[in-house]
């Protein structure tokens, strides 16, 4: 079965220091990477992915994901965190054969502050 | 475009009630999902479908049913409510396997 785990329940940095929120995958075949935020009483909202190719992955609000094959994570990153990022963040993934089933991660609260 | 419109957006069930959860997308897209989150749970998969006809159980389907007779709905039916439902309910869409889902509002409800 294919299982996503977010092994940080919440991460706390101060404005302008950069942001890593971690994110370890299980799956068959090759992964579909994905990376989601949401903010208060709202839905899901699609930061990045990674499908193929390079392993650095740019995406919405100065995000980037860093695929590494070996340890099977897809980190995300940001060089300058701003306390508007302050949201939670699920990381989600898709097996090249189970590509219609998205599995996602239990989520990580950041916590950005002044 | 409306893009995933789930209705309602709340709404409280006695237990041993029925509902029905709308989900309706206009993008043409071939793959949803309803997806439960609870407090500090994550999103859990109930049921996905590949098409219409098409239907699949996700990690927790019990207490649930779905259908797909169209390309744009697929409600999720609760027959017979339970406090453990209790929970915040979303939709989502993707074309394919390789592109990103679109996620509705949610549908926060609450059995008493």
């Amino acid at each position: 079965a294919q299982s996503v785990a977010q092994p940080e329940d919440q991460v706390n940095v101060a404005e302008g220091n950069p942001l890593t929120v971690k994110c370890t995958y299980s799956v068959s075949g090759n992964p579909y990477l994905f990376w989601y935020v949401q903010y208060p009483n709202r839905g899901l909202q699609f930061l990045l992915k990674y499908i193929t190719g390079d392993n650095l992955v740019k995406g919405s609000y100065g995000f980037e994901a860093e695929f590494n094959k070996s340890q099977t994570s897809f980190h995300l990153k940001k060089p300058s965190a701003l306390v508007s990022d302050s949201a939670l963040y699920f990381c989600a993934v898709r097996g090249s054969r189970t590509a219609s089933k998205l599995t996602f991660g239990t989520g990580t609260r950041l916590q950005v502050t002044l | 475009n409306a893009g995933v419109t789930q209705t309602p957006k709340f709404r409280i069930l006695k237990i041993g009630q029925s509902m029905t959860l709308q989900c309706t997308q206009d993008m043409n897209h071939n793959y949803m999902y309803w997806y439960r989150q609870d407090p500090g749970m994550g999103l859990k998969l109930i049921y996905y479908s590949v098409g219409a006809g098409i239907t699949d159980k996700g990690e927790v389907p019990n207490g649930y049913n779905v259908s797909r007779s169209t390309t744009e709905d697929f409600p999720l039916r609760l027959e017979l409510a339970a406090p453990s439902q209790t929970s915040v309910y979303f939709c989502a869409s993707s074309y394919s396997g390789q592109v990103e889902a679109f996620f509705g509002q949610g549908t926060r409800l609450t059995v008493v």
